[in-house]
């Protein structure tokens, strides 16, 4: 399954809500998750099934979504979610990750 | 506090190998399942490998016949071995736990090692 995230770039100034989308080849159900990679760092789960929070992630993270079509929202951005988001399926083998959003500062 | 601390990895020759560890504090690798995923450079991630609780394992079509993943329980380590390699397994690499909630674990990663850099070249 092939995830394709769009945009690639993201140029926003904090305080601002980011809208981060993800598409899927074929219908995932709802077997998405989004993560947050920081240069030099491992990727960090933010979002699970779509739209779980993972534990200790702000509630300014929220997923939704289901079938094909899934987004990433960050309510009011932060300095520190200056960052790339990942999306990744579980629906089927191989685990497959979209490109990446990277969230620049404008 | 669940750790996973990575060590191995460096510069090889095409065809040649490495192994690279992970080993599990705050967690039990057996009791888990352990994935390793891979990162080339400025590029996307790509999953790797699985091993199950039960020890049964899986590993993407690009590194079948040429990478094994296992375990130690004594050591509780995670290890890659990866035979034949080739310039582009070149890529920062990852271990990772699978999330578990309740009684229910999801083939997504909820602990990531630091990653370790491998690097293919003559």
């Amino acid at each position: 399954i092939v995830l394709t995230q769009s945009p690639d770039t993201l140029s926003l100034s904090p305080g601002e809500r980011a809208t981060l989308s993800c598409r899927a080849s074929h219908s995932i159900n709802t077997y998405l998750a989004w993560y947050q990679q920081k240069p030099g760092q491992a990727p960090r789960l933010l979002i699970y099934e779509a739209s779980n929070r993972a534990t200790g992630i702000p509630a300014r993270f929220s997923g939704s979504g289901s079938g094909t079509d899934f987004t990433l929202t960050i309510s009011s951005l932060e300095s520190e979610d200056f960052a790339v988001y990942f999306c990744q399926q579980r629906r089927t083998w191989p685990l497959t990750f979209g490109g990446g959003t990277k969230i620049e500062i404008k | 506090e669940v750790q996973l601390v990575q060590s191995g990895g460096g510069l090889v020759q095409p065809g040649g190998s490495l192994r690279l560890s992970c080993a599990g504090s705050g967690l039990s690798v057996s009791g888990n399942y352990m994935s390793w995923v891979r990162q080339a450079p400025g590029k996307g991630l790509e999953w790797v490998s699985v091993i199950y609780r039960g020890g049964g394992t899986q590993h993407a079509d690009s590194v079948k016949g040429r990478f094994t993943i296992s375990r130690d329980d004594s050591r509780n380590t995670l290890y890659l071995q990866m035979d034949s390699l080739r310039t582009e397994d070149a890529a920062v690499y990852y271990c990772a736990s699978h999330l578990v909630e309740g009684l229910t674990t999801y083939n997504f990663f909820d602990s990531w090692g630091q990653g370790t850099l491998v690097s293919v070249s003559s």
